[in-house]
C-alpha cells in the first residue's frame, strides 16, 4: 500500500514569514494530493490539492507543489498569519490505498504555530 | 444540508463496555470512512464502506466493528472497550469528483476508556 511521510512535525514561524511543509509518497500510482488544515479542536477539511498531472496550484496565500519523478509534494503558505496556526495534514490517494480504489493516506500531520 | 454528523461527541467508558458510534451523512456519498485519531499518529484508517450493504478493514480494525445498513448511516462499534481505544473518533464521507476524491469529516467524537 501507500505510504506517506510527512516533515516537519513542528513549525515554528513569525508572522509574515513563510512556512513550508513536505511530504513524500511511496506509490508511484498515487494521481491525487490534497492538504487538510484542522484547527484546534475542530475537523480537517480541505485547504487545497493537486492533481498528478499539475506541477504547482497557487490560491491566494497557499500553493501546492508537485515532483512527481522524485516522488514529494509540499506546501507553501506566504505571508503567514496568526489563523494559519493548526495541524497540516498532506495525503495521498492510491488505487493501492487502503480504502478503496479512492482511499487516502495520510501523512502525520504538522503542527504549525505562527508566532507574533 | 448538515454534511456529516457524529455522535456522540463525548463519551467516558470503563473498560469492558461496549457502544456504538453513530455517523449520519445527507451528500448521498457513496463510500464512508471511520478514522481515529491519536496525538503524533495522523489519522488512521479503521474501517471503510464502499456503499450500502459493504464494509471493509483499513489499517488499524482490530477492535471494532461497523455497519452500513442504510447508504446514509455509518456505525462504529466498540464490542469491548480497553483504554487502548482512547481517542478522537472521525467519520468522514467521500465525493468522488473527477481527478479529486474530497473528504467531508464529521466534527468528531472523543471516547475517553478508563
Amino acid at each position: 500500500g501507500e505510504n506517506v511521510e510527512q516533515h516537519p512535525s513542528t513549525l515554528s514561524v513569525q508572522e509574515g514569514d513563510s512556512a513550508v511543509i513536505k511530504c513524500t509518497y511511496s506509490d508511484s500510482a498515487s494521481n491525487y494530493f490534497p492538504w487538510y488544515k484542522q484547527e484546534l479542536g475542530k475537523r480537517p477539511q480541505l485547504i487545497i490539492d493537486i492533481r498528478s498531472n499539475v506541477g504547482e496550484k497557487k490560491d491566494q496565500r497557499i500553493a501546492v507543489t508537485l515532483n512527481k519523478t522524485a516522488k514529494h509534494f509540499s506546501l507553501h503558505i506566504t505571508e503567514t498569519q496568526p489563523e494559519d496556526s493548526a495541524v497540516y495534514f498532506c495525503a495521498a490517494s492510491s488505487p493501492h490505498s487502503g480504502g478503496g480504489a479512492d482511499g487516502l493516506t495520510f501523512g502525520k500531520g504538522t503542527h504549525l504555530i505562527i508566532q507574533p | 444540508n448538515a454534511g456529516v454528523t457524529q455522535t456522540p461527541k463525548f463519551r467516558v467508558l470503563k473498560t469492558g463496555q461496549s457502544m456504538t458510534l453513530l455517523c449520519a451523512q445527507d451528500m448521498n456519498h457513496e463510500y464512508m470512512y471511520w478514522y481515529r485519531q491519536d496525538p503524533g499518529m495522523g489519522l488512521r484508517l479503521i474501517h471503510y464502506s464502499v456503499g450500502e450493504g459493504t464494509t471493509a478493514k483499513g489499517e488499524v480494525p482490530d477492535g471494532y466493528n461497523v455497519s452500513r445498513l442504510k447508504k446514509q448511516n455509518f456505525l462504529l462499534g466498540l464490542e469491548s472497550a480497553a483504554p487502548s481505544q482512547t481517542s478522537v473518533y472521525f467519520c468522514a464521507s467521500l465525493a468522488r469528483v473527477p481527478g479529486a476524491n474530497v473528504l467531508t469529516f464529521g466534527a468528531g467524537s472523543r471516547l475517553t476508556v478508563l
